[in-house]
């Protein structure tokens, strides 16, 4: 089955500090992969895609991701958080082997940055 | 410009009624799609409209579910008998034609949060 992991429920890292969120999936063929943030009471916000080309996409409010296809793998990184970034971030794919736009989520990850 | 739109925010309903959620996705866009997040779960995929056309409907859990999008602009997703595991929160979701140039992004609403007791 097609699916999309976030090991971890929620991370925590000090403000100016770097922050990675996890993402791994498992979709057959060469899937787009996305971020999308969620602050509270709204909604998902897009923060970045990949497509094809340069592994490192770089997104809205510093956020970066890199995507690496031996390890199936599509990391949101940053290199320096901000409080303001404290927020439940999801990772999507869509899978383009088949005919359909649907987006496959991961459960989220929440992301904490401490002043 | 507008973003997607839902309503009600959030719903709080007794087994077995009926609920009607509303979505207005950004103008212009023939995609329309709805998810739904239950508790600490993953979002899943309900379906997909194109214009007023169901071109995915392979997430819908029952036949209580019923989504329409008459006229290729808003769309009502109606849950009739309402159960205790259909609450959560259901989000829509909306993009443009796939041959414009910002093909594959979907842009999503707030959500509306339902509880059904």
């Amino acid at each position: 089955a097609q699916s999309v992991a976030q090991p971890e429920d929620q991370v925590n890292v000090a403000e100016g500090n770097p922050l990675t969120v996890k993402c791994t999936y498992s979709v057959s063929g060469n899937p787009y992969l996305f971020w999308y943030v969620q602050y509270p009471n709204r909604g998902l916000q897009f923060l970045l895609k990949y497509i094809t080309g340069d592994n490192l996409v770089k997104g809205s409010y510093g956020f970066e991701a890199e995507f690496n296809k031996s390890q199936t793998s599509f990391h949101l990184k940053k290199p320096s958080a901000l409080v303001s970034d404290s927020a439940l971030y999801f990772c999507a794919v869509r899978p383009v082997d088949d005919n359909t736009d649907k987006l496959i989520f991961g459960t989220g990850t929440r992301l904490q940055v401490f002043p | 410009e507008a973003g997607v739109t839902q309503f009600p925010s959030h719903s709080v309903i007794e087994k077995g009624q009926t609920v009607t959620l509303r979505c207005d996705p950004i103008s212009g866009h023939d995609n329309l799609y709805w998810y739904r997040r239950v508790m600490g779960k993953e979002i899943k995929f309900l379906l997909h409209f194109v214009k007023e056309s169901k071109q995915d409907e392979s997430g819908m859990p029952n036949n209580r579910f019923l989504a329409e999008r008459t006229g290729g602009t808003y769309s009502t997703l109606k849950v009739q008998p309402a159960e205790l595991e259909d609450s959560g929160v259901y989000f829509c979701a909306s993009s443009q034609d796939s041959f414009a140039g910002t093909k594959n992004i979907q842009y999503f609403g707030a959500g509306t949060r339902l509880s059904v007791l």
